[in-house]
């Protein structure tokens, strides 16, 4: 089946350090990725939209500078956090969509502590 | 844009029972309405789905049931099981324009033995 990997699982950084997520589609090509935040106890909440070779479309409230995307290749979507602070503390997952209407495929999530 | 609000938040039930879990949506044009489960700390699992053309899906001791007109789709599991304890997502999308997944609030699903 169609697998999105995602990287790093965990991770701490300090108080206005920038952190990078990757999510690479792994055996399908994801012209579009979508973002999601999760606090505890919450629901995904979509942040953004990442297209292959174009700007993302962020949603309402989503400082774009803060969370920047970048889709560069067909298999590959990142998301920096920029001047990460303790508030940024979350649970940010990827979703893709495979090719042949199958749904959709999340990636493992990572677990952001800013301390 | 679209907004999905899914009832009730929390939701205990005897193991055996059933559990109905109840979604609403507000974009007529959302054709696609997956449901998930999610244990903590993990991504979701798609545990049913369902598109615009179909009014009923039942997979074992899951179903979804759609209502296009009033824009609602409820998730029921029978004979619920210890295991079946977790959080579930309703969630809808236009699938194939964009297709931007947008997820209701959850429910926490605790089924006692």
């Amino acid at each position: 089946g169609a697998v999105v990997s995602q990287h790093p699982s965990w991770v701490i950084c300090k108080s206005g350090t920038s952190v990078k997520i990757e999510c690479r589609s792994l055996d399908f090509q994801a012209t579009t990725m979508f973002w999601y935040r999760q606090f505890p106890k919450q629901s995904l909440m979509l942040m953004a939209t990442s297209n292959e070779g174009s700007k993302a479309t962020y949603e309402q409230g989503v400082e774009k500078d803060k969370f920047l995307i970048n889709h560069a290749s067909l298999t590959l979507s990142t998301l920096t956090v920029t001047s990460a602070h303790p508030e940024d503390s979350s649970f940010y997952i990827c979703s893709a969509r495979p090719t042949g209407g199958a749904g959709y495929t999340f990636g493992s999530g990572t677990r952001l502590t800013v301390v | 844009g679209e907004n999905v609000e899914q009832h009730p938040s929390t939701l205990s039930v005897q193991e055996g029972d059933s559990a109905v879990i109840k979604c609403t949506y507000s974009d007529s044009a959302s054709n696609y309405f997956p449901w998930y489960k999610q244990e903590l700390g993990k991504r979701p699992q798609l545990i049913i789905d369902i598109r615009s053309n179909v009014g009923e899906k039942k997979d074992q001791r899951i179903a979804v049931t759609l209502n296009k007109t009033a824009k609602h789709f409820s998730l029921h599991i029978t004979e619920t099981q210890p295991e079946d304890s977790a959080v579930y997502f309703c969630a809808a999308s236009v699938y194939n324009q964009g297709g931007k997944l947008i997820f209701g609030q959850g429910t926490e699903l605790s089924v006692k033995p």
